[in-house]
């Protein structure tokens, strides 16, 4: 079984200040882990992912999440916030020997960016 | 050149309609899934299909039937429209694992409000 753990439903930053958003996982085998964003009235939109090889992940809009398998951790990162960051994210884990690629999904958290 | 479509985007109707959501992806992922999003952004797997079989089938009533014409569609009719069926509705696809792994492209979705 997996599950994922998003700690804080509510994040809120400062305009320029860091962002992390906590993922805690719980797979029996080797996970593939994502980070997905939810802008207001649309879909989800894949950020970045883990699946094997480097441990540091790059993704889009200057995010990047670091696989700690010591941890059970791929918390996500972004430097400098930017007020368009404001946004629902969910932490997502699946693997090679989940039927069908099902992920599970985190309840998400809700990232403010204050001006 | 979308990837993943819906229709409709809205959907009102009253308590006990039969209504049906379309979704076509044009990605050539094999699998596709359908989820529940309720007010609280919680994401819910509800269905899943690979090439045109079911694979996933979560706890869902059976007023929910889901039917794959072929791989690149997958519908979700529901029976007798409940209050509490109201809820945004997405459809997703996958590559396979040999593509790289289980990251899911979502449609737009489909806001489906039941009075």
């Amino acid at each position: 079984a997996q599950s994922v753990t998003q700690l804080g439903s509510h994040v809120s930053v400062s305009e320029g200040a860091l962002v992390l958003l906590r993922c805690n996982y719980s797979s029996s085998v080797p996970p593939y882990l994502f980070w997905y964003v939810q802008y207001p009235n649309q879909g989800l939109q894949l950020l970045l992912k883990y699946t094997t090889g480097a441990t540091l992940v790059k993704g889009i809009n200057g995010f990047e999440a670091e696989f700690k398998k010591s941890e059970t951790s791929f918390h996500l990162t972004k430097p400098s916030a930017h007020m368009s960051d404001a946004a629902e994210y969910f932490c997502a884990v699946s693997s090679r020997y989940t039927n069908a690629g099902k992920s599970t999904f985190g309840d998400g958290t809700t990232l403010t960016v204050k001006p | 050149d979308t990837a993943v479509s819906q229709t409709p985007k809205y959907l009102v109707t009253q308590m006990g309609n039969d209504k049906s959501i379309k979704c076509e992806q044009n990605l050539g992922h094999d699998t596709m899934y359908w989820y529940k999003q309720d007010s609280k952004k919680f994401l819910k797997i509800m269905f899943s299909y690979n090439n045109k079989e079911l694979i996933i089938n979560e706890t869902v009533p059976n007023r929910f039937s889901p039917k794959s014409p072929d791989k690149a569609h997958l519908n979700l009719h529901i029976n007798s429209l409940e209050l509490g069926d109201s809820a945004v509705y997405f459809c997703a696809s996958s590559p396979s694992e040999m593509a790289g792994g289980y990251e899911q492209y979502f449609g737009p979705g489909t806001r489906l409000t039941v009075t």
